[in-house]
Formats: structure tokens, C-alpha cells, sequence
């Protein structure tokens, strides 16, 4: 069976500080992957999918930054960290194209 | 472009009562339906889905979703709360065939109450 992975679960950085967070997923070859920001508890906002080694969308322009360097990896990371960074990160996967997307168990992101 | 709407941000509903929690979505084409939920501090997880065939859908933990194309609706039901099922819950469309991404609705708070 598949499984999704995340770490750190939880993460208290300095402004200016850089970030690595980082999903792996087991069970499944070549998935499409997605980072999602969660603010408040509430909606999920879209980062990026990779839809293979290397490929990477970026839906929103910010401060953040993906890479996939392999076929079930995926890294989020920022050179320097800002207040408005903080937040909880869901990782997910999906096979394209009826299935549902799996979710990770997210990290909490709290920049200082 | 794709988009979802939640009605209600929070639904409060006495154990033992019906439970609804209200979804509606626009596509250009046809829609994949999904309904997720999020107990605090957790990632997502799955409940059903509505690709194509039988407009009333059956998933996880008694939950059940009826598509209504007309009314572009994808109302998520269970005849009998449980406090268990206070959660938050998420509404998600894809474009069939040709969309890669999801788009969640901004999700509704679900409060069963003893």
C-alpha cells in the first residue's frame, strides 16, 4: 500500500532563516506531487506539483521554492524565511486521472 | 477555471440528527468531485469521490454525496451524526480528462453536538 511522508511535523524558524521541508512517498512509481499552505485552519492554497523528476509548477509567486530530485521526493524550501512564510504545509500525491489526491500529515511551519 | 464554493463556514447539528454540509462547483467540463476531512493538526483524508455512473455516492464512515449536475451541486450527507464527525471539511473539484490540479472549497466546520 501507498504511504506519504513528512518532516519535520513541526518547525519554529527566525525570520531570514532558510528552509528545507521535504515528502516522500512509498508504494507508487512516478505520482503526480503537491504542496499546499493551509493559513488558519481553513483553505488550502496550491504551491506547486511536479508532474515527474525535475518538473515543477509553481502556482503562486512567494517566497518559496520546489524541487523533485527524485521520482518520489519532494522538497519545499526558502532561502530566507519571512512572518507571512508561517503556516501549515500538506504534501499530497495522486495518480491522474480519477483518483483522489493523498494527503501527508503536514509540517507547522512558525517563522519568528 | 475551476472553482468550489462552501456555503456555510460552520454547521452545527445535534448527535443523532441528519447531517449536510453544503458543496457547489464550476468547471468548463466535466467534473471530478472529491470530499475530504480534517480532524485538528492532521493532513487530509479522503471520504468519496464522484467520477461518472450513479449520482448518489457512498464513502467512508457512512458518509454519502448526491452529484446534481443541474444545480452544480455536491452536497455531502449522513443520515446520524456522530460526535466523532466534528471536523473540518473540504469540497474539491477537478476538471475531468484534462485538469491536473484540485481546487478546495474554503472549507466547512462541522460541530456535532452530544
Amino acid at each position: 500500500s501507498q504511504t506519504i511522508h513528512q518532516w519535520p511535523a513541526t518547525l519554529v524558524q527566525p525570520v531570514g532563516s532558510p528552509l528545507s521541508l521535504e515528502c516522500t512517498v512509498e508504494g507508487t512509481s512516478n505520482p503526480n506531487l503537491y504542496w499546499y499552505r493551509q493559513a488558519a485552519g481553513r483553505g488550502l492554497q496550491l504551491l506547486f506539483y511536479s508532474v515527474g523528476i525535475g518538473q515543477i509548477s509553481s502556482e503562486v509567486p512567494q517566497n518559496l521554492s520546489a524541487s523533485r530530485p527524485q521520482d518520489r521526493q519532494f522538497i519545499l524550501s526558502s532561502k530566507k524565511l519571512l512572518l507571512s512564510d508561517s503556516g501549515f504545509f500538506l504534501c499530497a500525491w495522486g495518480e491522474l486521472p480519477y483518483n483522489e489526491q493523498f494527503f501527508g500529515p503536514g509540517t507547522r511551519l512558525t517563522v519568528l | 477555471a475551476q472553482s468550489v464554493a462552501q456555503p456555510e463556514d460552520q454547521v452545527n447539528v445535534a448527535e443523532g440528527n441528519p447531517l449536510t454540509v453544503k458543496c457547489t462547483y464550476s468547471v468548463s467540463g466535466n467534473p471530478y468531485l472529491f470530499w475530504y476531512v480534517q480532524y485538528p493538526n492532521r493532513g487530509l483524508q479522503f471520504l468519496l469521490k464522484y467520477i461518472t455512473g450513479d449520482n448518489l455516492v457512498k464513502g467512508s464512515y457512512g458518509f454519502e454525496a448526491e452529484f446534481n449536475k443541474s444545480q452544480t451541486s455536491f452536497h455531502l450527507k449522513k443520515p446520524s451524526a456522530l460526535v466523532s464527525d466534528s471536523a473540518l471539511y473540504f469540497c474539491a473539484v477537478r476538471e475531468g480528462n484534462y485538469g491536473q490540479n484540485f481546487v478546495f472549497g474554503p472549507g466547512t466546520r462541522l460541530s456535532v453536538l452530544p
